[in-house]
């Protein structure tokens, strides 16, 4: 089966430009999650869908991020504006469902923000 | 809360063992393990279930102490390509008693494997 499929791969822009992530998870997988990893640390998850509900934006910089899974299938990460503590891989990822299941996780979009 | 990893690296010969540990302050659901090469994404190794229930790899083994919210990951007869870091990501419940299958991943195990 394809896995879960990101884009762009890489990404650089200055500070408080816009900039957008595209994801598109395995065929099927109700769940899905985008993750910020910065460099050296372990994924912090950003915002969880399950089909095109949110069951988990806590740590969401509301006034910054915004996410969207329209349709419950490909979902969008935005964030506007930019600031340098946003550089970071964000990883999409994508599981049958919230628990006990294998998250798949895409090839994610390194952010640099000058 | 982040669950916390030891040890922070460790380095190995082929063939030698490892374990890997992960520690929580609070009740946990399940941990799960992941290992990560350098410019990749994270990998799938196991998840461990309160119970005892395991689903992963076959040649992964793992343990979860429900009661300690300890668990750790052996690695035997290591192989080169082992190397990568490794992360913990633990299930915890919320303040109302639930969960919906969050994650909190450990700061990572770095293992490299030297032939």
């Amino acid at each position: 089966e394809a896995g879960v499929a990101q884009s762009p791969r890489y990404k650089i822009i200055e500070k408080r430009q816009s900039v957008a992530f595209w994801c598109n998870p395995i065929s099927g997988h109700a769940t899905l999650y985008w993750y910020q990893q910065i460099l050296g640390q372990g994924p912090k998850l950003l915002i969880q869908f399950q089909n095109n509900g949110v069951v988990d934006d806590s740590q969401l910089p509301k006034d910054r991020f915004s996410a969207e899974r329209l349709k419950g299938v490909d979902s969008t990460l935005k964030i506007q504006p930019a600031k340098l503590e946003d550089s970071a891989v964000y990883l999409c990822a994508s599981s049958r469902g919230p628990r006990y299941n294998e998250q798949f996780f895409g090839p994610g979009t390194r952010l640099t923000v000058l | 809360q982040q669950p916390v990893q030891s040890p922070q690296a460790v380095i190995l010969r082929e063939g030698e063992d490892a374990v890997i540990n992960c520690s929580s302050s609070k009740a946990l659901y399940s941990v799960h393990w992941y290992r990560q090469k350098h410019g990749e994404a994270p990998v799938f190794l196991m998840i461990l279930l309160k119970g005892g229930e395991q689903k992963g790899h076959e040649k992964i083994s793992a343990s979860f102490n429900e009661k300690k919210q300890q668990s750790s990951l052996y690695l035997t007869a290591s192989q080169l390509s082992y190397s990568g870091t490794y992360f913990c990501g633990t299930e915890q419940s919320d303040a109302g008693g639930t969960s919906y299958g969050k994650l909190t991943f450990g700061q990572g195990t770095i293992l490299t494997v030297h032939p």
